[in-house]
């Protein structure tokens, strides 16, 4: 079963905007995780946040954590046309499965 | 270079035909894991390992096969394959206690 729903399912935005992408999950996690996929390739990790963490920051990325509503969002600031790629979330369960996410597909124009 | 090697990288074949898709890491992690990406569902859960000798059913595991016998290497094997198996298949690794796991290139497999 699918552990994240992303939304939106697809954001394009102009370059220099900031994006912001949600993530529902439906079961407990130790940590929420994301991961960045250019077109057709492998994934990348981009950012970690643990279960009592509320908001974690890494260059121009700010991610926040609600376990509350089992519900975390992605924001990337002052975006660039090399910020085009798909985006998912990944809850990180008993042992530490990876359950993943649908995904954002971001698009960033000049 | 560090990295999650996977060959082929693209595979056209036939309904029932066996074939295996290697997976090989040069970081001596523990664990590895194949995935399936498929549009609209995300990436789902094949088969993973923890160690040698040490594997477990994901969340899709029908019509595949794991084996792990050295560290470095998880191929994934389909005995039959079928067109429902036609999808972009990625292997992950990293090391037990560790949340950021290592992607493939992946390969992309289409079954006629």
């Amino acid at each position: 079963s699918q552990q994240g729903e992303e939304d939106p399912q697809a954001l394009s935005i102009q370059e220099g905007e900031n994006a912001t992408m949600n993530c529902s999950y439906k079961t407990s996690i130790n940590n929420l995780q994301w991961y960045r996929q250019n077109s057709g390739r492998g994934l990348v990790h981009l950012i970690l946040i643990r279960s009592n963490e509320r908001e974690k920051h890494s260059g121009r990325l700010r991610v926040t954590l609600d376990t509350s509503k089992k519900s975390s969002s992605l924001l990337i600031t002052a975006s660039r046309a090399a910020d085009t790629a798909s985006y998912f979330c990944a809850g990180a369960g008993g042992g530490n499965k990876l359950t993943f996410g649908t995904g954002t597909q971001l698009k960033v124009e000049l | 270079e560090a990295q999650v090697t996977q060959n082929p990288r693209y595979l056209i074949t036939v309904t029932g035909k066996k074939l295996t898709v290697t997976c090989s890491q040069n970081m001596n992690h523990e664990y590895m894991s194949w995935y399936r990406q498929d549009p609209g569902l995300g990436l789902r859960q094949i088969y993973y390992s923890m160690n040698v000798e040490v594997t477990d059913k994901g969340d899709v595991p029908e019509g595949y096969k794991v084996s792990r016998k050295e560290k470095r290497n998880f191929p994934l094997i389909l005995e039959s394959p079928s067109p429902n198996q036609t999808s972009l298949y990625f292997c992950a690794s990293r090391p037990l206690g560790y949340n950021e796991q290592f992607f493939g290139p992946g390969t992309r497999l289409t079954v006629l």
